[in-house]
């Protein structure tokens, strides 16, 4: 079936350093693209989304990357802070249907900033 | 505090006991959306809403579970004759049309867990 799946399960990276997180999808179809932090005993929070018919989007020290080509996504996080310490999740939306936009996830990457 | 509020936050009960969760979402928006997950993965969909009618269930969503949105503003999510399998997280999230795809803003979860 269609997944969206994580390279690595666990990040380490020094506080102000930058961090790349990559996700591989399998679902040529997908639409959107989105990333999701989610802190401890938190529910999952929205980071940034990316079209398919995108292939770079920048947000407040986040950068999304889109290679359709590859099936591949990746988030960059620029001078990362503590609070950085998350698992971040990668999402899609398979279905144009913009009525529903049930997110279909990856397993997540647990990022941990190193003081 | 305005965003998604879920209670129980946290439920135990034995196998067999039917329970109950509610999930109130960010009063404009008219997307309700179920999740469950597990410990080390992502959320999986389970059941949407748009305002009071429910148009989609996840193959994950037995007999023995139910949604419902009675009035398009709050939900409830009905377990029957629980089983261990069903130990999860439950999260809820809410979105409104005119945000981004996939923007969804989700609640903190209902803890289920099944002796």
């Amino acid at each position: 079936g269609e997944s969206v799946g994580l390279h690595l399960p666990t990040l380490s990276v020094q506080e102000g350093d930058n961090s790349i997180i990559n996700c591989a999808y399998s679902n040529s179809a997908s639409d959107y693209f989105i990333w999701y932090k989610q802190e401890s005993g938190k529910g999952p929070q929205f980071i940034i989304d990316i079209r398919s018919n995108m292939d770079k989007r920048q947000g407040q020290r986040v950068t999304v990357l889109l290679n359709k080509t590859v099936k591949h996504l990746s988030l960059q996080i620029a001078a990362t802070q503590p609070g950085d310490s998350a698992v971040y999740f990668c999402a899609e939306i398979g279905t144009p249907d913009f009525g529903n936009e049930k997110l279909t996830f990856g397993t997540g990457t647990r990022l941990t900033i190193i003081p | 505090d305005t965003g998604v509020s879920q209670d129980p936050r946290h439920k135990i009960t034995k196998r067999g006991q039917n329970v109950t969760f509610r999930c109130d979402p960010i009063s404009e928006h008219n997307r309700l959306y179920w999740y469950r997950q597990t410990l080390g993965q992502g959320p999986e969909f389970l059941t949407y809403f748009q305002n009071e009618a429910q148009l989609e269930k996840s193959r994950l969503l037995s007999d023995r579970f139910s949604a419902e949105r009675p009035k398009g503003s709050f939900s409830t999510l009905e377990i029957q004759r629980t089983e261990q399998g069903d130990s999860a997280m439950y999260l809820c999230a809410s979105s409104f049309p005119d945000r981004g795809r996939g923007e969804q803003f989700f609640g903190p979860g209902t803890r289920l867990t099944v002796l």
